[in-house]
Formats: structure tokens, sequence, C-alpha cells
């Protein structure tokens, strides 16, 4: 079954930058999408098709795809980007969600 | 404004079944897939399946084929999960999403329904 693969966790400092990646077969053929989770919440949808973001979500969030590797960006990280972030892409049929990656914000 | 909203907290025995309601409102429910996705504790985010409520076709992930059926009830805009014989490793918070289908993601969530094993 198809795999996206994410780093466990990330830690950044206060208005540092933090970068996560979302590596899969193929995944530059398929749309990428990026969530947001916070504890004992639903999901949020940072980013779309790569790399856009939909209307709400700051500019401080971006994403990006080379080759088969997703990466979002949090740019001037702040404490309340502390978060669980899964990647989400489509492969035949089915729709697949990484392991997801923990953002700490120290 | 978009709202998706999920019934509540369920506990149930193994072997036993639960449906999940998902009620929408604030958009034409018709004209959006809704997907169902269970989350075990501490766990990642795990697709189950989609149904086109303006038709009612379903699609389902393998994993569920056979335990999983999605339904809805166009006159209540509500969409609905059932899941049966439950295993103890069952025990998950159930979401239900709709997908914006120009951008292949989902852009509203409901808030989440608790299943947990009563044993």
């Amino acid at each position: 079954s198809y795999d996206l693969t994410q780093p466990p966790s990330v830690s950044v400092s206060p208005g540092q930058t933090a970068s996560i990646t979302c590596s899969g077969d193929n995944l530059g053929d398929n749309f990428v999408s990026w969530y947001q989770q916070k504890p004992g919440q639903s999901p949020v949808l940072v980013i779309y098709q790569d790399d856009q973001r939909p209307s709400g979500i700051p500019e401080r969030f971006s994403g990006s795809i080379s080759g088969n590797t997703a990466t979002l960006t949090i740019s001037g990280t702040q404490a309340m980007d502390e978060a669980d972030y899964y990647c989400q892409a489509w492969d035949s049929g089915t729709y697949v969600f990484g392991i997801g990656t923990k953002v700490t914000v120290l | 404004q978009v709202q998706l909203v999920q019934s509540g907290a369920e506990v149930k025995k193994p072997g036993a079944s639960v449906k999940v309601s998902c009620k929408a409102s604030g958009y034409s429910f018709t004209d959006y897939n809704i997907h169902w996705v269970r989350q075990a504790p501490g766990q990642r985010l795990e697709w189950m399946g989609w149904i086109n409520p303006g038709n009612g076709y379903t699609k389902y992930s393998q994993k569920f084929q056979g335990g999983l059926t999605i339904t809805r009830d166009t006159s209540a805009t509500t969409a609905y999960m059932e899941l049966s014989s439950l295993k103890s490793e069952d025990t998950a918070v159930f979401f239900c999403a709709r997908l914006a289908h120009s951008w292949n993601a989902f852009d509203y969530w409901g808030q989440g329904t608790l299943v947990t094993d009563s044993s």
C-alpha cells in the first residue's frame, strides 16, 4: 500500500523557521495537502495543491515540492503553531496520510 | 458558514456496531463528497471511505471493506458512518470531512466522535 514518510518530530525556536518533509513514491505526480492538528481538535487544512494556502491561513505557512518530497515551511514560527502536521496525497483512488510530525516550539 | 456537526460519543461492546452521523449546513449538501477518517489514540489519521451525497455512490478503503457502510439522507443533509463487528482496537475518534473537489483536499471537518470499547 502507498505510504508517506514524515519525520516524527521537529523542534524550532520562536521566530525561527520550521521545515517538515513528506516523501513518497511518485509523490510529484499527485497534489499534496497539509493539515495542522492541535490536541483534542479536528485537523485544519493549511496547504493544498502542494503550495496553495486557503483563505484565513497565515502567510508564514508555505508549501513546496521537489521530486518526490514535499515540504511544509513555517516561517517566523509562533507558539500557537505547536501542533501535529500531516501530509496527505491521493493515490489510485485512495487518500493517504503521513504518520504526522509533532512540531515543538521551544 | 459551512459546518459539519457530528453525533456524540459512544461506548460499545466488542462485536457490536456503531453508527455516527454528520450533519452538514451552510452549503449545498449534494455538491461535495463526504469522507470519513479514523484516528486511534496517538495515531495518524486514517482514511476510511467516502460518499457522493448526490447519487449515493460510495468507495471504501480496502482495510475497512466489509465492515464499513456509509450512507446519507439528503432531506436531512446528513451523512452516516456505520462500523460493524467492533474490536477493542477500533477505539478511536472518527471525523467526517468535506472534500473540496477542485483542490482534492479536505477543507472542512466535523468535530470528531469518540467511540470507545466498554470491555
